[in-house]
């Protein structure tokens, strides 16, 4: 029972170029999100999904899409990234009133 | 605007002493979680505070909820270096009536011998 996954854990990228930020779970959790955090800063929230097929935003959207073809999987694109999407990545699920929270994705954007 | 303000943001203090991080919230949730994230780590939930007046307490850490001051504390008795960490109180409730946590800035918490 691995909980949250993300991978990779580092990444590096250059000013321009995609990627995408994989979370996987096997709690067949309905509800995953994404959050970034900033030094200093807490968790915002990037995106969220309440099931398969339905994604909506939360408070810092832009340059980020996202997709939920099945429970499992809620990836996370950067179209093309820039400095200021350098941060830590955070995916997490929630059942009732908890959260499981992955492990982090550090992207630097040079 | 939804807001969550924790003070302080940053506390050194001895081991063995007892202090009490705030945290103040702007909407009318009425769940609040408290978080520990050590260095380069992820997030390690504390409690999950669910009603009014619930306090729940986990060896030296003790919560409390305030739902009509809109406020929440985290206690810290006895403290001991193993408490280092920085301290999340976030609520329900994003900007915009999106579903997920609003998270205060943290308390960055030193504890020296």
């Amino acid at each position: 029972n691995a909980g949250v996954t993300q991978t990779p854990k580092f990444q590096v990228l250059k000013t321009g170029q995609s990627m995408t930020l994989q979370c996987a779970q096997d709690m067949n959790h309905e509800y995953m999100s994404w959050y970034r955090q900033d030094p200093g800063m807490g968790l915002r929230l990037i995106h969220y999904s309440v099931g398969a097929g339905i994604t909506d935003q939360g408070e810092v959207p832009n340059g980020y899409n996202v997709s939920r073809s099945t429970t499992e999987d809620f990836p996370l694109r950067l179209l093309s990234a820039a400095p200021s999407q350098t941060s830590v990545y955070f995916c997490a699920t929630r059942r009732d009133y908890g959260y499981t929270f992955g492990s982090g994705t550090r992207l630097t954007v040079v | 605007e939804l807001r969550v303000e924790q003070n302080p943001l940053f506390l050194s203090m001895q081991e063995g002493k007892n202090y009490t991080i705030y945290c103040n919230y702007s909407t009318t949730s009425d769940r609040l979680y408290w978080y520990r994230q050590d260095p380069g780590k992820s997030l390690e939930s504390l409690f999950v505070l669910l009603s009014n007046g619930a306090v729940k307490q986990e060896g030296r850490l003790m919560a409390s909820l305030d739902t009509k001051a809109r406020l929440s504390t985290l206690h810290i008795t006895a403290a001991v270096h193993d408490l280092s960490a920085t301290y999340f109180c976030a609520v329900d409730g994003a900007g915009g009536g999106a579903d997920g946590l609003t998270f205060g800035k943290g308390t960055h918490l030193i504890i020296q011998p």
